[in-house]
Order: structure tokens, then sequence, then C-alpha cells
């Protein structure tokens, strides 16, 4: 069945460094893949999408890879900062109409000042 | 800007009882979507719904749970009798149109947390 492992369930780091947050997959060939914010008791906010014939993804101080031969995705928060903390959901799907996005079960972000 | 709107935001229920979630997705979106999220576990697909019929329903989503969109707004997202691991936050999520990887991105409502006792 297909698996999604996110590195670690923690991440600390301190203001102003990089964020890399990894998500790893098999048994698994998604056409996309989106990286999801959700702060706590909240619902999940959409941040990027990459698709499979992309390389990297740019948004402000957000960036994402896709790497489908090592079945990876890195995301990496530029800058971070106090607010950046959350949990990081990585999630993956197929082209077809209204199919399932599989969520893996998130990296939670601290930033210290 | 447009949201996607969750009632209750909490429930607390005696198990056996039927439950109704509500949702009203955003408004110019053709899909809709229920996940479900046990505390401290990872979000799960429910049910997807088109056209006013499912389009994929995942194995949790067993006889017990039902769908529907009775009007133009709502969506809801029916238990009939519910168990005590039916406790989790459900979450309603939309998007724009067919789920291409243009379009891929779900719209998530805040979620209504269901309590079974």
């Amino acid at each position: 069945s297909q698996k999604i492992e996110q590195n670690s369930e923690a991440l600390n780091i301190q203001e102003g460094k990089t964020a890399t947050l990894t998500c790893n997959y098999t048994n698994y060939s998604p056409a996309y893949l989106q990286w999801y914010r959700q702060d706590p008791g909240r619902g999940p906010v959409f941040l990027l999408l990459i698709r499979e014939n992309e390389k990297e993804k740019r948004k402000e101080r957000l960036k994402v890879t896709f790497d489908t031969t090592l079945k990876q995705s890195l995301f990496h928060i530029t800058a971070s900062q106090p607010a950046d903390s959350a949990t990081y959901l990585c999630a993956l799907g197929a082209n077809q109409a209204g199919t399932a996005l599989i969520f893996g079960k998130g990296t939670t972000l601290s930033v210290s000042s | 800007e447009p949201e996607v709107t969750q009632t209750p935001s909490h429930q607390v229920t005696q198990m056996g009882q039927e439950v109704i979630l509500r949702c009203v997705p955003i408004s110019n979106h053709l899909y809709f979507y229920w996940y479900r999220q046990i505390l401290g576990q990872k979000v799960e697909f429910l049910v997807s719904f088109y056209n006013n019929e499912i389009s994929e329903k995942s194995e949790i989503f067993d006889d017990q749970f039902s769908v529907e969109r009775p009007d133009g707004s709502n969506f809801t997202l029916k238990i009939r009798s519910t168990k005590l691991e039916d406790s989790a936050m459900y979450f309603c999520a939309s998007s724009p149109r067919r789920g291409t990887a243009n379009t891929g991105e779900l719209f998530f409502g805040e979620g209504s947390r269901l309590t079974v006792l």
C-alpha cells in the first residue's frame, strides 16, 4: 500500500535559519505533491503544489523540490520566523478527477527567537 | 476571501446515535471532500463527491457513512450509528474543478470535532 514518511515528527530551529523538511513515499507514482500547513485544532492550509515534471517551485520564503527517482520532496523555509511554527503536511495526488489526497503524518516545526 | 465553513465546531454524542456534520463549500467549487483526523494521527481521506455522486471513497467510508448535497450550498456527512472510534476531527474540503495537477489544491474548513462517549 502507499506509504508517506515525513522525516521526523518534530524539528526545532532558531529564528533566521533555514528549515528543511523531508517527505519520502513508496508504492505510489503521484502526478503532483502538495505541502500544507496545519496549526493546532485548525484545518490544513495549502502552501505549494509541484507537479511530477517539475524539479523545484518557489513562493516567497518557501521552496519545494520533487525528485521522482528518489521518491522524495524537500520543503525549505528560509529566514524562518516564530510565526512559521506549525505542523507541515506532505500530500500526494493523482491526476484523476476527485481522487483522494494521501497525507503524511506531518512534521512539527518550532522556530525559537 | 471565500472559505469553507463547517458546523458544528464540536459535537458530543452517545455511542449508537446518528450524527450529521454540515459544510458549506466555496461557492464556485465543484469537488467536495470529507477527511478525518484522529487526535495525533494523519489526515485520512473518507470520500469525494462530484456532480451529485460519490467519485471515490476509502475503506473507512463504510455503510455507516453517507454524504449528501441537499441543496446548492450544503454538503453533509452522516454517521448513522456512531462508534467510539469515530471520535475525530472531520474536515470538509472543496476544490475548484477537476482534480488535475493544475487545480489539485484543496481548501479545508476548520473542522468539526466529534466526540463519541
